[in-house]
């Protein structure tokens, strides 16, 4: 299967615990988008990579959320001192950007935390 | 600001019958996606609509795109009970390095 993959898919944590997730984006796709989507909503932006350089961050991501994409490939999103209204599902997603390209993105199947 | 909207929000509607949702956003742009999404799963990406007037049909789905008045629909034609699910529009922000910016999805129930 070549599509964009999570880990974890689900992931159960205490209030005030650490967590990270990774994202394995389509190989060939030099973009890759963190959203959160809450029950109800539509997906809420929260960074966004162009190969290895984080080139925008959401105004509303408290910063005790952080992302890397050290070699352009896989990324990491950690979340530090989780609180229960970080319940949500995490989504990745990739695109090819570029000349020819349309940025249509390839989203993977999600990790859904959930904070006691 | 990019803002999109999307109407309904939700919609229940009997198999056999046609409906459209729409898509509008508030400042020009060229780009425009409509996603699936199915309970508790991930995004679907179903059309990319790319200039004025294109048209992309997909089985029952219809998809649309007029720039100059900031619209898009997505028609279903003769529902059937499997096309139950969360549509979504999102439109590129060419300000913002063509960022999506997303509708807040229509939740079509479709009765057999």
């Amino acid at each position: 299967d070549t599509g964009v993959s999570q880990d974890p898919r689900h992931k159960i944590t205490k209030r005030g615990q650490n967590v990270t997730f990774r994202c394995d984006p389509i190989s060939e796709h030099n973009r890759l988008y963190w959203y959160r989507q809450t029950l109800g909503q539509g997906p809420e932006f929260l960074t966004y990579f162009q190969n290895e350089a984080q080139l925008e961050k959401s105004r509303l991501l408290s910063d005790r959320f952080s992302a890397e994409r050290p070699k352009g490939s896989f990324s990491t999103l950690e979340i530090q001192r989780t609180e229960q209204g970080d319940s949500a599902m995490y989504l990745c997603a990739s695109s090819p950007f570029g000349r020819g390209a349309y940025n249509e993105q390839f989203f993977g199947p999600g990790t859904r935390l959930t904070v006691l | 600001e990019l803002k999109v909207e999307q109407n309904p929000l939700f919609l229940s509607m009997q198999e056999g019958k046609n409906y459209t949702i729409y898509c509008n956003y508030s400042t020009t742009s060229d780009r425009l996606y409509w996603y699936r999404q199915d309970p508790g799963k991930s995004l679907e990406s179903l059309f990319v609509l790319l200039s004025n007037g294109a048209v992309k049909q997909e089985g029952r789905l219809m998809a649309s795109l007029d720039t100059k008045a900031r619209l898009s629909t997505l028609h279903i034609t003769a529902a059937v009970h499997d096309l139950s699910a969360t549509y979504f529009c999102a439109v590129a922000n060419m300000d913002s390095n063509y960022q999506l910016i997303w509708g807040a999805g229509t939740k079509l129930i479709i009765k057999p």
